[in-house]
C-alpha cells in the first residue's frame, strides 16, 4: 500500500546545531514531494517541493531536502536551526498519473529548539 | 491515534448541485482547517475556524462556505457546483503545534 513515514515523532536540537528530518515513502514511482511546516496555531506553509530534475531543492527559510530514489526518501535539512524553527514539520507525497492524485501527509515531526 | 474523518472519499456530481463534504474529529480539538490542493501543487488554506461559531476565510478565495455549531464538527458546502471546483479538499485539527489531517475528498464536477 503506498505511505508515507516519518520516523522521529519529536525531535530537539540545541539552537545553531544542524537539522535533518526523515521522510520515506512507498510507491512504484516518483510522487510529487513536499515538505510543509505548521507553527503553533498557524496552517500549513510549504517550505519546498520536488518535481522532478535536480535532486536537491531549496526551499524557504534556509530549508533544503534531497530526493534519493534508490532509497525512496526526501529527507530535510538546515545547516544552522534557529529558535524560530520550533514547529511541525511534515512529509507529504501526492502520487503521479490516473484521476487521483492522492496526497497523502506523514504523521509529522515536533521539532523542539533548545537556547 | 488521532480520528478526524472526511467524508465523502470521492464524489462526481453534476454543475449546479448543491454539496457538503464533511469533516469530523473526535479529539475536541478547537481549531479546525480546510484546504484545497489541486495535483501536484501545494496546499492552499480557504476556511479556519478557532472554535465554535467563528469561522473566518483563509489565503485562497474560494465559493465555499463552512460552518461550526460543534466543536467536533466543521462542514464545508458549495451552493452550486461548478466544473472549476474540481479538486481536492483536505481538513485538518490542531492543538498547540500538533496538527491532525483527513484522509481528503477528491471532488469532480462535472
Amino acid at each position: 500500500a503506498q505511505s508515507v513515514t516519518q520516523p522521529d515523532i519529536h525531535i530537539t536540537v540545541s539552537e545553531g546545531a544542524s537539522l535533518e528530518l526523515r521522510c520515506n515513502y512507498s510507491y512504484g514511482a516518483t510522487p510529487y514531494l513536499f515538505w510543509y511546516v505548521q507553527s503553533p496555531g498557524q496552517g500549513l506553509q510549504l517550505l519546498l517541493k520536488y518535481f522532478s530534475g535536480d535532486t536537491l531543492v531549496q526551499g524557504i527559510k534556509g530549508f533544503e531536502a534531497e530526493f534519493k530514489r534508490s532509497q525512496s526518501s526526501f529527507n530535510l535539512r538546515k545547516p544552522s536551526v534557529h529558535w524560530s524553527d520550533a514547529a511541525e514539520y511534515f512529509c507529504a507525497v501526492q502520487w503521479r498519473g490516473g484521476s487521483n492524485y492522492k496526497l497523502t501527509f506523514g504523521k509529522g515531526t515536533l521539532l523542539t529548539v533548545n537556547p | 491515534e488521532a480520528d478526524i474523518y472526511q467524508t465523502p472519499r470521492y464524489l462526481v456530481i453534476g454543475t449546479g448541485k448543491k454539496i457538503t463534504l464533511e469533516c469530523s474529529q473526535t479529539m475536541g480539538h478547537d481549531k479546525m482547517y480546510w484546504y484545497q490542493q489541486d495535483p501536484g501543487m501545494e496546499l492552499h488554506l480557504i476556511h479556519y475556524s478557532y472554535g465554535v461559531n467563528s469561522t473566518e476565510k483563509g489565503d485562497l478565495s474560494s465559493e465555499s462556505t463552512v460552518s461550526r455549531i460543534r466543536t467536533e464538527h466543521f462542514p464545508l458546502t458549495l451552493e452550486s457546483a461548478r466544473p472549476s471546483h474540481t479538486s481536492q479538499y483536505l481538513c485538518a485539527s490542531s492543538e498547540l503545534a500538533r496538527a491532525f489531517f483527513g484522509q481528503g475528498t477528491r471532488l469532480t464536477v462535472v
